[in-house]
């Protein structure tokens, strides 16, 4: 069974500097790889996604992902955090066969302190 | 704004009671995902339509019911509700619904019950 692991609840990070936020995988076959983002009483919001190809991923707000296939991780990355960045970060992989739903992590929260 | 519009934002009702919840997917998108958010579950999967038909179960109560009507809007019918279904109920689309597709799936702003 295709599963996502987020090894931590929360990272604590001030502003400015670098971020990580963890995710490893177990999958059969090829992985597509997702990161969103939910805001307090929001929804989630798409960051970014691995399908094929390069494996250092850039999506929205600057943030970036690095899918190592040998590690089964898919790291989500800032190079200088912000305030704003604070929220719950949920990585996800896309089950193969019929339905292709999203299969998600626990979450991590981002507190960014200023 | 992801496209994906969901009613109503905020409902409160009920123990006994049914709901709707409805979800207008991205225009093109064939496929709608539900999925149910709560404290102690996380996201938790409860169906999969593409293009009208049923394409996956999770782990939806019998109590819960969904639909995918001509104009691919969805609606998820919660009856006999219960203290414990209240959560933040999320419908997301995607164009394609295959696990071999790549494309993104997008969610909505999430439709907030409790049950009193």
């Amino acid at each position: 069974a295709q599963s996502v692991a987020q090894p931590e609840d929360q990272v604590n990070v001030a502003e400015g500097n670098p971020l990580t936020v963890k995710c490893t995988y177990s999958v059969s076959g090829n992985p597509y790889l997702f990161w969103y983002v939910q805001y307090p009483n929001r929804g989630l919001q798409f960051l970014l996604k691995y399908i094929t190809g390069d494996n250092l991923v850039k999506g929205s707000y600057g943030f970036e992902a690095e899918f190592n296939k040998s590690q089964t991780s898919f790291h989500l990355k800032k190079p200088s955090a912000l305030v704003s960045d604070s929220a719950l970060y949920f990585c996800a992989v896309r089950e193969s066969g019929n339905t292709g739903k999203l299969i998600f992590g626990q979450g991590t929260t981002l507190q960014v302190k200023p | 704004d992801s496209g994906v519009t969901q009613t109503p934002k905020h409902l409160i009702t009920a123990t006994g009671q049914r709901v709707t919840l409805r979800c207008s997917p991205r225009s093109g998108d064939l496929s709608v995902y539900w999925y149910q958010q709560s404290l102690d579950q996380g996201l938790q999967f409860l169906i999969h339509y593409y293009n009208g038909e049923e394409r996956a179960k999770g782990n939806i109560l019998e109590r819960f019911s969904a639909q995918q009507f001509p104009d691919l809007h969805s609606e998820l019918n919660l009856s006999s509700l219960e203290l414990g279904d209240s959560a933040l109920y999320f419908c997301a689309s995607s164009a394609q619904g295959g696990g071999s597709s790549g494309s993104t799936i997008y969610f909505g702003e999430g439709s907030w019950l409790t049950v009193v």
